[in-house]
């Protein structure tokens, strides 16, 4: 695609539900990046993929964040039972390599 | 571990003033990048270093790599409303696997 899709835009989810942020990277780019902001907050780095592979899931803050990333492709992020300080905006990332990286708008999460 | 630090984390100015900020890094980077977010948008890359004392304009901004290609700085000349947001520097970094890192971000705010 042209850009960096990601959806929904919004999501507002109820404390303890499950939700699902969908990434669409640029064709081609084999890394891609989940990021996590909180309002005025710098970038929260929570995985990368390079290809399908993760080699790098250090920044996951608990074992009910999860991600994986098929065909090289579409990436997904699911939050199970999900906490009020899950709230903050979810940014994607795309790159060629260490190139220039291309973001998402991000999902904005809120968790009520 | 290694990382990409930057400082200062927030920056108030009068417009017209100018802006500084500096970003350091524990290793050798191969390039460096930079990228600007405005609020309530997502990081859009501005440039990228790649050359040991590199220097590079772009209208009042000027991006310099440091000659041990561990250290850069965006310098902004005579600030101006446009130019309020949070300015990010981001290296490729072995962490696992080799990645892009980001800074933390230096945050501008401008008094009009």
């Amino acid at each position: 695609g042209a850009g960096v899709s990601q959806s929904p835009s919004n999501k507002v989810t109820e404390k303890g539900k499950d939700v699902e942020l969908r990434c669409d990277p640029i064709s081609g780019h084999t890394a891609l990046y989940w990021y996590r902001q909180s309002l005025g907050q710098g970038l929260e780095f929570l995985i990368y993929f390079q290809g399908n592979s993760a080699p790098d899931k250090s920044g996951l803050p608990s074992d009910r964040f999860s991600a994986e990333r098929t065909g090289g492709s579409v990436s997904t992020l699911t939050i199970q039972r999900t906490q009020q300080e899950d709230s903050a905006v979810y940014l994607c990332a795309s790159s060629l390599g260490q190139a220039r990286a291309f973001f998402g708008q991000g999902t904005r999460l809120t968790v009520v | 571990g290694q990382q990409v630090m930057q400082i200062p984390q927030y920056q108030h100015v009068q417009e017209g003033e100018d802006f500084t900020t500096y970003c350091n890094s524990s290793t050798t980077l191969s390039n460096i990048q930079w990228y600007k977010q405005r609020p309530g948008g997502h990081p859009v890359f501005l440039i990228q270093l790649v050359k040991s004392g590199e220097v590079k304009k772009q209208k009042r901004l000027t991006f310099q790599f440091g000659e041990a290609k561990k250290n850069s700085s965006l310098h902004i000349t005579a600030t101006q409303t446009t130019d309020v947001g949070t300015y990010f520097c981001a290296g490729p970094i072995i962490q696992g696997a080799q990645k892009l890192v980001f800074g933390q971000g230096t945050r501008l705010t401008i008094n009009p």
